[in-house]
Formats: C-alpha cells, structure tokens, sequence
C-alpha cells in the first residue's frame, strides 16, 4: 500500500486563504478527493478529480495537483469552514483506498 | 431524501461477531457500488471494504482481510458487513459511503455516506 501525507493543522483568519496539501508517490498517476468532516458528522465530498467541485461546494473551496502534491485551497475562509479534511487516492492496480491523515483547518 | 442509514453497532467482546446494516434511499441502490469506511474514535478515516452494484466483485483491506464479509440485497437496499474475530482495534465508527457512479461507470470515491454506527470491542 502507499501513504499520503496531510499536515496536521492548518490555522487561518477569517477572511484570509488557506491552502491544505497532500502528498503521495502515486499522486502524479492518480486523482486526489478531499473531504470535510465537522465533528460528530459524516464525512462530505469537497472535491473530486483533484479540482472539480460537487455541485452546492461554495466557489471559495478549489483544487490543484503538481507533481506528487495536491491542494485544496480554500479563499476567503469562513468560520463554518472549521473542520477535518481528509485526502484520498486510490490505486486500481491493487485494489486499495487510502486517506490521508487529516488535517484540522482552525479559524482565528 | 437521498440517504444512508447505519445499524447494527454496539458493545461486542474481543472475539465475537456483528453484523452492520446500512439502508439506502432516494437513490437507485441497484446501480451503485458501495463501500464501508470506519474511524477510530479521534483517529483518521480508514477504507474497509468494496461491493461492485451486482456483489460480483468484491475488495477487503488487508486489515479485516478473512474477518470481515460485505454483502448486499439490491431487493432490500441494503448494504451489509458481517464482522467476526473482532479485536480491539477494531473498535470505530463503520460509515457505509456510496461509491461515485456516473453513466454505469463507478469511480473510487464517496459522494454520499451515512452518519456512521459505533462498534466498541472490549471487555
């Protein structure tokens, strides 16, 4: 199996822009997904296809992918942007889902 | 309403079985693929298991490997996983999550979960 790794935390003002990375050796070959989760609550997709948004995501959250990191990049953070995002790839060739580690998004 | 709903959960002795029962609505249940996903409590989201929309194909992370069965009842819509020889750290919140499915094409990611049943192995 592979690893993707998300930092821990990430901490931003209201108003300002944060920038949350994942990052894998198979990233360049496979699409990344993010997630949020507010505690107590199930996970929601945020974005799929490294930077396609689901319909009803707000326009403030996008994508991006270079080489083996990926973002998701939140602009103009608001306080109900507060929670965990997960990273996640999967792998065809061996059948495997992978999450990255999380990270805890605080806003000031 | 397009929705998962999680049962099944609850406090089991290491060693003993459980069978989780995840009813989907709103949606046709038959077409989509479907997986479960557990969290440790304060713990990150950890993929456990695979069902293709016909219960032909079949995946299991290596960790419940030969423990856990998934299964499915497209006349129920409903999404099963029997879990045997339970251990401690298998001790989480179980999500069953939808897998994305667009023109008979599924893809590997979740655009719909449910709020998740908690397992307790212990003691």
């Amino acid at each position: 199996s592979y690893e993707l790794t998300q930092p821990p935390s990430v901490s931003v003002s209201p108003g300002q822009t944060a920038r949350i990375t994942c990052s894998g050796d198979t990233l360049p070959k496979q699409y990344a997904y993010w997630y949020q989760q507010k505690p107590g609550q199930a996970p929601v997709l945020v974005m799929y296809k490294d930077s396609e948004r689901p319909s009803g995501i707000p326009e403030r959250f996008s994508g991006s992918s270079s080489g083996t990191t990926v973002t998701l990049t939140i602009s103009g953070v608001q306080a109900e942007d507060e929670a965990d995002y997960y990273c996640q790839s999967a792998d065809s060739s061996s059948t495997c889902v992978v999450f990255g580690g999380g990270t805890k998004l605080t806003v000031l | 309403e397009v929705q998962l709903v999680e049962s099944g959960g609850g406090l089991v002795q290491p060693g003993g079985s459980l069978r989780l029962s995840c009813a989907a609505s709103g949606f046709t249940f038959s077409s989509y693929s479907m997986n479960w996903v557990r969290q440790s409590p304060g713990k990150g989201l950890e993929w456990v298991s695979y069902i293709s929309s016909s219960s032909s194909t079949i995946y299991y992370a290596d960790s419940v490997k030969g423990r856990f069965t998934i299964s499915r009842d497209n006349a129920k819509n409903s999404l099963y996983l029997q879990m045997n020889s339970l251990r401690a750290e298998d001790t989480a919140v179980y999500f069953c999550a939808r897998a994305y499915c667009s023109g008979g094409n599924c893809q590997w990611f979740f655009d719909l979960w449910g709020r998740g049943s908690l397992v307790t192995v212990s003691s």
